[in-house]
């Protein structure tokens, strides 16, 4: 399995575009990039995952350099709602593939 | 729908104790996970279920940690003579299938054990 680097927390005001920064440089052929957040006292909750290039949903970006060897969320205009653990997963999306290995995440603080 | 259920979401027990941790899966998801999160740390996985069978109990931290899956859907996941180093939030999660499929986590188990 990559193993995943990331800043240990993030301080952010309201209204700002967040952006955190994952590094995996071992990353593998078939390894998908994948981030969740996690709120106090909850379960981690899926929030994007890409291959290559960009991708966005309504919630966030995924930015994946041709190198794959990093890779970048992108939160539009925060809420302090949004403050969170932020972890950056890769795993092989291949069959047999199935452990998600989680590090300590980033924590995301957002100032009024 | 309904997401992923675990009971009871808080157990208190004694040393020495056994426990039952019990999860629900999202009805027609085929995998299963357990997760166990001690105090400010990441998740670390424990075991992995695919319909019934459990193809990797590797991350099982001893044996006194046992888990079983029947009828592909309902999970309890146990813990023998409980050590105050047990003490953590388990998650379960599902999905679909296997592979880098999202995954959907419940609510978690805080188990202390005093």
């Amino acid at each position: 399995l990559a193993k995943t680097t990331q800043p240990i927390s993030m301080d952010s005001y309201e209204g700002q575009e967040v952006n955190i920064t994952c590094s995996h440089n071992n990353i593998a052929t078939n390894d998908y990039i994948t981030w969740y957040q996690q709120f106090p006292s909850q379960g981690p909750r899926f929030i994007i995952q890409g291959y290559k290039t960009k991708v966005t949903n309504e919630v966030a970006s995924l930015f994946i350099p041709a190198d794959r060897k990093s890779s970048t969320l992108s939160l539009p205009r925060v809420s302090l709602s949004d403050t969170a653990v932020y972890y950056c997963l890769v795993g092989d999306a291949g069959a047999g593939s199935y452990q998600l290995t989680f590090g300590k995440g980033t924590k995301l603080s957002v100032i009024p | 729908g309904a997401g992923v259920s675990q009971s009871p979401s808080n157990k208190v027990t004694e040393k020495g104790k056994d426990v039952e941790l019990r999860c629900d899966p999202i009805s027609g998801h085929t995998a299963l996970y357990w997760y166990r999160q001690s105090l400010g740390q990441g998740l670390e996985f424990l075991i992995y279920f695919q319909g019934n069978s459990a193809p990797d109990k590797s991350g099982l931290p001893s044996d006194r940690f046992s888990a079983e899956r029947t009828g592909g859907s309902v999970s309890t996941l146990t813990i023998q003579r409980t050590q105050q180093e047990d003490s953590a939030v388990y998650l379960c999660a599902s999905s679909f299938n296997q592979g880098v499929y999202e995954q959907f986590f419940g609510p978690g188990t805080r188990l202390t054990v005093l």
